[in-house]
């Protein structure tokens, strides 16, 4: 059965800060993982990661893949209060023709003035 | 462009009762998703289509049934409604045949059985 397991399940930070968010997984034929941001309603897409070491950006966001740890991290430089939400991370593995993902339970971002 | 509808937002219902959750995309995409989020869960898949016609289970299908018989439809059947299944549904929806899994999101129904 995939899994994926995210850490720390909740932080509360002050703006300014940098904050690491982890997520590692244990997937058959792992093809990518993708963190998600999620506010009040739907989560939005942030990366989508397919290989290692490759890192993507996004304004204060980064997020990089490591293949041989099962894992990723999302970093967040310089937290706004706006980045104050609930981080999911998903991995999609291969079954069959189908493409699913696999969700962690996600980490709650609290950003305090 | 809407991307992914969904209707109602909010719903209460009574032990026993039934409803369709209605999912509707207009990106053209062949995959389309029903996932149910509880507090401090993150999402579990209920059921899943790869395109018109064909739907197969996913991890929490009891209770729910589905059908896709058009790209743009994947509405989410409960047939007796129990308190175990209060609980945000999200529809989303994605393309096929590449390594992308991105998916996108419709706004939720939120339901609560009583």
């Amino acid at each position: 059965e995939d899994k994926v397991v995210q850490s720390p399940l909740s932080l509360v930070v002050h703006e300014g800060d940098t904050v690491t968010l982890n997520c590692s997984y244990e997937v058959t034929n792992f093809r990518s993982l993708l963190w998600y941001k999620q506010e009040k309603k739907a989560p939005t897409f942030l990366f989508m990661l397919t290989s290692s070491g490759i890192e993507k950006k996004s304004g204060r966001l980064s997020s990089i893949l490591d293949k041989k740890e099962l894992s990723s991290i999302l970093n967040i430089t310089a937290t706004q209060t706006g980045d104050s939400a609930i981080y999911l991370c998903a991995v999609g593995g291969e079954t069959g023709a189908n493409s699913k993902l696999t969700f962690g339970k996600g980490i709650t971002l609290s950003v305090r003035p | 462009n809407a991307g992914v509808t969904q209707t109602p937002k909010f719903r209460i219902l009574k032990i026993g009762q039934s409803m369709t959750l209605q999912c509707t995309q207009d990106m053209n995409h062949n995959y389309m998703y029903w996932y149910r989020q509880d507090p401090g869960m993150g999402l579990k898949l209920i059921y899943y289509s790869v395109g018109a016609g064909i739907t197969d289970k996913g991890e929490v299908p009891n209770g729910y049934n589905v059908s896709r018989s058009t790209t743009e439809d994947f509405p989410l059947r409960l047939e007796l409604a129990a308190p175990s299944q209060t609980s945000v549904y999200f529809c989303a929806s994605g393309r096929a045949g590449q390594i992308s899994y991105e998916q996108y999101f419709g706004p939720g129904t939120r339901l609560t059985v009583t």
